[in-house]
């Protein structure tokens, strides 16, 4: 079985620009969240995704978005980026109920200039 | 903010000792994960643990859970140096107004362990 894959493993961006990441998630998973991990803060929840719906959300700026496809990918935003947004960007499936163990994929590094 | 904190934030052994890394955390859970990473990769799961379980083993591994305390350990036996990497536990509580079906985990900051052949 196919593990978490997420695309582009590396990026470099400009401030101000956006960028846009994709997951697809191990097959037959509904559920898919993000992370963002970086030195200062450690790992951090940005949002889940189920059936195309975000169920739940974490402390971060309207620049981040993301979506889910009706076939479970998912794909997150950041629009106007800044510097402190150069972080290793986690995606993340698992079955939908709580008790499932959540599965990662490499992550894809973004680094702002 | 993180739920779980975890000690020590770094720990360095010889190959073939047992390493030992601590969680605690701070709300009511309903499962602990154990994850390693290693440098620049993605997190792999090693071990879930309930919040009505008290202790579980796979392999090389063993994780405790008190909820009376709120943490968790997890040991190494026999470590090798491919055991070097960074180690995070991750609780899973559901938010308040979840339906049940949606949930995410808070991760502590992490051990960095380094086995020395």
């Amino acid at each position: 079985k196919a593990g978490v894959t997420q695309t582009p493993r590396y990026l470099i961006k400009t401030r101000g620009q956006q960028v846009t990441l994709s997951c697809s998630p191990i097959s037959g998973h509904r559920s898919v969240s993000w992370y963002q991990q970086t030195p200062g803060q450690g790992l951090q929840f940005l949002f889940e995704y189920f059936s195309e719906t975000q169920r739940n959300k974490g402390n971060f700026p309207g620049r981040f978005s993301g979506r889910q496809f009706s076939n479970s990918r998912s794909e997150m935003n950041v629009s106007t980026l800044e510097l402190g947004d150069s972080a290793l960007y986690l995606c993340a499936s698992s079955l939908v109920h709580s008790g499932n163990t959540i599965y990662f994929g490499e992550g894809s590094w973004l680094t702002v200039v | 903010s993180q739920q779980g904190e975890e000690d020590p934030q770094a720990l360095s052994i010889q190959e073939g000792e047992n390493a030992t890394m601590n969680c605690s955390y701070k709300t009511s859970i309903n499962n602990l994960q154990w994850y390693r990473q290693n440098s620049g990769r993605g997190l792999v799961h090693l071990i879930l643990i309930r919040s009505n379980e008290r202790e579980k083993h796979s392999g090389r591994l063993r994780v405790t859970l008190d909820t009376s305390k709120k943490s968790s350990s997890l040991l190494i036996t026999a470590s090798r140096a491919a055991d070097t990497a960074s180690y995070f536990c991750a609780t899973d509580s559901l938010p308040v107004n979840s339906g049940g079906s949606n949930y995410k985990l808070t991760f502590g900051k992490g051990t960095l362990l380094t086995v020395n052949p």
